[in-house]
């Protein structure tokens, strides 16, 4: 079993739609929560960074992570074909252990 | 503020030779990792250096190397390259590595021939 699971889509919704995006995770030891957006062609880009469980929101995008369940989500409302991208989460443990990703999601947003 | 910095941005060797690929981090970033990114695999650890010492490695053969210099800096090199590295290789950079935020260069796309 890998440390984080991830659907690799593709998903592909309507403009305006809102999207829900997961992972899931095995090690308990895990406390560190991130999305990160990747366009073709380009390198991870940081949108969302969580520590604890709950909520965190920074404008259309919400992070949710339950560490009960060792599920962490991301939620794009009002999405835009400029969403269109790979979306991986990451997840780390205290210390300087390394970050370990999903294998990403593709979700095309479609006008 | 300048972002991660990678080159070059692409690359084409043949079977059996050797590549080294560059980053330069954020400034005042001391940690820089290395990541190979597949379509079927998807982002995997090579390593991370921290003041110029490799403080995590991966589970990659030993032709895959790295250093970094006193200015952070860092370089990773390939030794007689097979067809399956073809890959995209990625560097992130933070402040202290672990469970500080990272952040990406563009990647070098490495296709091996």
């Amino acid at each position: 079993q890998k440390e984080v699971e991830q659907d690799p889509g593709p998903l592909s919704v309507p403009e305006g739609a809102i999207v829900s995006l997961n992972c899931t995770y095995s090690n308990s030891a895990f406390q560190y929560f991130m999305w990160y957006r990747q366009y073709s062609r380009k390198g991870p880009e940081l949108l969302m960074y969580t520590y604890s469980s709950g909520n965190k929101e920074d404008g259309r995008f919400t992070a949710q992570v339950d560490k009960s369940s060792k599920y962490i989500s991301l939620f794009i409302r009002d999405s835009q074909p400029s969403d269109s991208a790979t979306y991986l989460c990451a997840t780390v443990g205290g210390g300087n252990t390394p970050l370990v990703f999903g294998k990403g999601t593709r979700l095309s947003v479609i006008a | 503020k300048a972002g991660v910095t990678q080159t070059p941005r692409y690359l084409i060797k043949t079977r059996g030779q050797q590549v080294t690929l560059s980053c330069s981090p954020i400034s005042g970033h001391r940690s820089v990792s290395w990541y190979q990114q597949t379509p079927g695999q998807g982002l995997q650890f090579l390593f991370e250096y921290f003041s110029e010492t490799q403080r995590n490695k991966g589970n990659f053969p030993g032709r895959f190397s790295g250093r970094q210099f006193s200015n952070s800096r860092s370089e990773m090199n390939v030794s007689t390259l097979e067809l399956g590295d073809s890959a995209l290789y990625l560097c992130a950079s933070s402040s202290q590595g672990g469970d500080t935020e990272a952040f990406f260069g563009q990647g070098t796309r490495l296709t091996v021939v």
